[in-house]
């Protein structure tokens, strides 16, 4: 079962920034939390991951509570591409001692003009 | 880098027909993933490898599912017979096993059995 919690839809207006929240509640100390997206038809697209600290690369931000239980993806700058499914995951331990993404259901966000 | 290669990207088969889809994953990646999606059930992880070795098949439907991957550059997922709740976008992923675990996927294969 997946870890994670999100809101099953979001609008945002085109130009401003997307924040997309995601609640964790159950993650352990060493588990990652990661972000992807998937635009319709494609495949799902990595976007950014972190364990403690905030993260931001050149796609995204990501914010994590200092309690860890939830956590906030920030697109700074939306733009109608930037309309997909998001999926917020906890990276859980596997059975060969590696690491495998569990998917929830995910957001869909929709950039408005 | 051309990506994880799929094919093929569109396959519509008859109920009761053998099907088998192709995955190319990055080369390097030691890790090659077989995914399905649906509208109902979402993202469901099928079979996983590491090296080429079968790891975690538990989320095989069924036994008329397999899976396999006889060289690091390419895997087959095949169905015999198939049905139509087989219905889905199967989905290849790989990665590598250092310490960035992003996964890169595939196109997709969308199976439609009639």
């Amino acid at each position: 079962d997946a870890k994670t919690t999100q809101p099953t839809s979001m609008d945002c207006a085109e130009g401003r920034a997307a924040n997309l929240p995601c609640n964790h509640s159950t993650i352990s100390g060493n588990e990652y939390v990661y972000w992807y997206r998937q635009i319709h038809s494609q495949g799902p697209q990595y976007i950014i991951h972190g364990l403690k600290n905030n993260e931001t690369n050149e796609m995204a931000s990501l914010i994590i509570t200092e309690d860890r239980k939830s956590s906030t993806l920030i697109l700074p700058h939306a733009t109608l591409r930037d309309t997909a499914v998001y999926y917020c995951i906890v990276r859980v331990l596997g059975r060969d001692s590696n690491y495998q993404l569990i998917w929830g259901a995910g957001t869909k966000l929709i950039i408005k003009p | 880098d051309a990506g994880v290669i799929q094919s093929p990207r569109h396959e519509v088969t008859e109920m009761g027909q053998e099907v088998t889809l192709r995955c190319k994953p990055i080369s390097g990646h030691d890790y090659l993933f077989w995914y399905r999606q649906t509208m109902m059930r979402g993202l469901e992880l099928l079979i996983y490898f590491n090296n080429n070795v079968p790891i975690d098949d538990s989320g095989m439907p069924e036994d008329r599912f397999s899976a396999k991957m006889p060289n690091a550059s390419f895997s087959t997922l095949k169905i015999q017979p198939s049905e139509p709740r087989d219905s889905a976008v199967y989905f290849c992923a790989s990665r590598t096993g250092g310490r960035y675990y992003g996964y890169t996927f595939g196109s997709g294969t969308r199976l439609t059995v009639v």
